[in-house]
């Protein structure tokens, strides 16, 4: 069974800050990494894939990936109310998809 | 707007009950899944089909039955749970290319209640 780490927060920023989320994995073969955005109640909604090393930018979200260190990092920039909600780090190997415990965001007015 | 469309959004039976969950996709994705979510947990992998077969079973209770009819529908057949399998059921799907398997999308999720 493959590990994937997150601190499970709560983590609260306030309005407009960069909210930094971070997850680690021990299997060093996994090769595609994902963010997913979860609502209380609601189903995981994809927000960011990483499959290489570096940075990966879609608007107000980043994603970081260090394959030496099996390290993922999620940003977002400009913060909003509409963002608190629990964030998953999910790694794949083969046509399995392993999700850490989630770290819970709560953006503060 | 999820294009993978799970049925019912909610479900109470009894223990003697049986009953089925739905899901379709219509992303001509060629891998589905079966998740179950109990409340502030992450999502655990149930069952996996590839390719219409079934790829990935994960010592799920046999009370739970997958059934894949084809690429677009996957249904879970529900018998004899207990109240401790009450949880977030979710569907999922990806594309699979060259033995790869892409980024997951997830239905909107059943809400099962065991009485």
């Amino acid at each position: 069974q493959k590990e994937v780490e997150q601190n499970s927060g709560p983590l609260s920023v306030p309005e407009g800050a960069i909210a930094s989320l971070n997850c680690t994995y021990s299997d060093r073969v996994s090769q595609s990494f994902f963010w997913y955005r979860q609502y209380s109640g609601k189903s995981p909604e994809l927000i960011m894939s990483i499959y290489s090393n570096g940075d990966k930018e879609d608007g107000r979200f980043t994603a970081q990936l260090n394959k030496a260190s099996q390290y993922v990092s999620l940003l977002i920039r400009d913060s909003q109310p509409s963002d608190s909600a629990t964030y998953l780090c999910a790694v794949r190997e083969a046509n399995n998809l392993f999700f850490g415990t989630g770290t819970r965001l709560t953006v503060i007015p | 707007d999820t294009e993978v469309t799970q049925t019912p959004k909610h479900l109470v039976m009894g223990m003697t009950n049986k009953k089925s969950l739905k899901c379709e996709q219509h992303m001509g994705h060629r891998a589905m899944y079966w998740y179950k979510q109990k409340a502030k947990k992450p999502p655990e992998l149930m069952f996996v089909y590839s390719y219409e077969k079934l790829s990935i079973n994960e010592s799920v209770p046999s009370r739970f039955s997958p059934e894949c009819p084809n690429s677009s529908l996957l249904n879970l057949h529900l018998h004899a749970l207990q109240p401790e399998d009450s949880a977030l059921y979710l569907c999922a799907s990806s594309q699979v290319g060259g033995g790869r398997f892409s980024e997951a999308f997830f239905g909107q999720g059943t809400r099962l209640t065991v009485v």
